[in-house]
């Protein structure tokens, strides 16, 4: 029932794009994204409630495909503050939010 | 807005001892979550109480772990006897009504927790 983050792991270079998939086995309602750097708390980024629904914050932004059960994080020109580990949080039916393993991106001077 | 507040920070005891966690959250946020992070893993959910009243525990091991949220506000994680497998970062989050999967959650700083 856990979400399945890819990748598990990226490096970029300041200035380069990326992208974070999340994947569901099962139906889903909602679909969080949450930043961690190390040693800190989880800090909320986005949610999306909608099949098909778009949201962006400054240069990052995420989609919610329901139909595939699926969600990606896209991270455009990134910047040195955006390195950290980034948890999907599913919710299901029943109001239980259940997050990822994580995808640890670290940007490069 | 003051964030949530979670004591200790950091904990070590030996296994079989007892320790508690402390989480005061937003204030004016309804729902209280206890998660549980071990090292290289997302947050997994203990228990979520609306206002006082727990709404799910169904993960939380209650042979050692136990909760409560006296007065609605803030909330104790106990355990009692610890396990080395129980070292991992404990997470108090807040959100601001009931269904946690439909509204954002803010977290706190978390106790680092150490069994040996």
């Amino acid at each position: 029932q856990q979400p399945v983050q890819s990748p598990q792991a990226v490096i970029l270079r300041e200035g380069e794009d990326a992208v974070i998939n999340c994947s569901s086995s099962k139906a889903l309602y909602s679909v969080h994204w949450y930043r961690q750097k190390h040693g800190e708390a989880p800090v909320f980024l986005m949610i999306l409630l909608k099949g098909g629904e778009q949201k962006g914050h400054e240069k990052i932004s995420a989609s919610f495909n329901e139909k595939k059960q699926q969600s990606s994080l896209y991270l455009t020109a990134s910047q040195l503050s955006y390195s950290g580990t980034y948890f999907c949080g599913t919710g299901y039916q029943g109001g239980k939010l259940i997050f990822g393993q994580g995808t640890e991106l670290s940007v490069k001077p | 807005e003051a964030g949530v507040a979670q004591s200790p920070r950091y904990k070590i005891i030996e296994k079989r001892q007892s320790v508690a966690f402390w989480c005061n959250p937003i204030s004016g946020h309804a729902t209280l979550y206890w998660y549980q992070q071990i090292l290289g893993q997302g947050p997994k959910l203990l228990i979520q109480f609306q206002n006082n009243g727990v709404v799910d525990d169904s993960q939380l091991p209650k042979d050692r772990f136990s909760a409560e949220r006296l007065k609605g506000v803030d909330s104790t994680l106990k355990i009692q006897p610890a396990k080395l497998e129980d070292s991992a970062v404990y997470l108090c989050a807040s959100s601001l009504v009931l269904g946690g999967s439909y509204h954002e959650q803010y977290f706190g700083p978390g106790t680092r927790l150490t069994v040996t």
